[in-house]
């Protein structure tokens, strides 16, 4: 099956600090979500993107398909951003979402 | 609008027991989703569900757990009889097909 590979596992940064947060997977897909697990264990949809480049305020992400990544980028950390971030891909002619290993970040006052 | 509704949020049982968790999705949604993580790990897709109809459910160990979604709408997961490495979260997600999925808060299971 596909496998998706997230980098890096571990994150620990300072709050007002910037962070890419990448995603790589080993197949064509038709789908790719970005999710954000607050400490509760609530998954937040931050994107769907599965090409392009998209903003939500301190946060963007860009997926390059035909390189099979993505990337997540956050500005301007606080410490609310504190969590685990997945991605998830469908693959092409497969309904099936797969989540990805996870970075967990943390973000210090 | 409503977000995704799942019950219980916690449960505690003795491996060997049965239980059940419901999931509402949002509405409209016809593909709903159940997914397993365990502690430190990434949501692990059980089973798919498009209206009433299952799409995937390789990943689903039917000896002991079954799903259903009557009349496309709600869905029951259930486990019998637990088992100690069943001890998870059980998430629920709906999304229009191939588009944004939405998680429910997750149903908490702890088996001793």
């Amino acid at each position: 099956g596909i496998q998706v590979e997230q980098s890096p596992p571990d994150l620990i940064l300072q709050e007002g600090a910037n962070s890419t947060l990448r995603c790589n997977f080993s197949d064509s897909v038709n789908n790719l979500q970005w999710f954000h697990q607050n400490p509760w264990g609530q998954l937040i949809n931050l994107f769907y993107i599965p090409s392009g480049t998209k903003q939500n305020g301190r946060l963007s992400a860009t997926t390059v398909a035909t390189e099979r990544y993505s990337l997540l980028y956050i500005s301007s950390s606080q410490t609310t951003d504190s969590g685990v971030y997945f991605c998830a891909v469908e693959l092409l002619g497969n309904e099936k979402l797969t989540f990805g290993t996870g970075t967990r970040l943390t973000i210090i006052p | 609008e409503a977000g995704v509704a799942q019950s219980p949020r916690y449960k505690i049982i003795e491996k060997r027991q049965s239980v059940a968790f419901w999931c509402n999705p949002i509405s409209g949604h016809a593909t709903l989703y159940w997914y397993q993580q365990i502690l430190g790990q990434g949501p692990k897709l059980l089973i798919q569900f498009q209206n009433n109809g299952v799409v995937d459910d390789s990943q689903l160990p039917k000896d002991r757990f079954s799903a259903e979604r009557l009349k496309g709408v709600d869905s029951t997961l259930k486990i019998q009889p637990a088992k100690l490495e069943d001890s998870a979260v059980y998430l629920c997600a709906s999304s229009f097909p191939g588009n944004t999925i939405y998680f429910g808060e997750g149903s908490w299971l702890t088996v001793v």
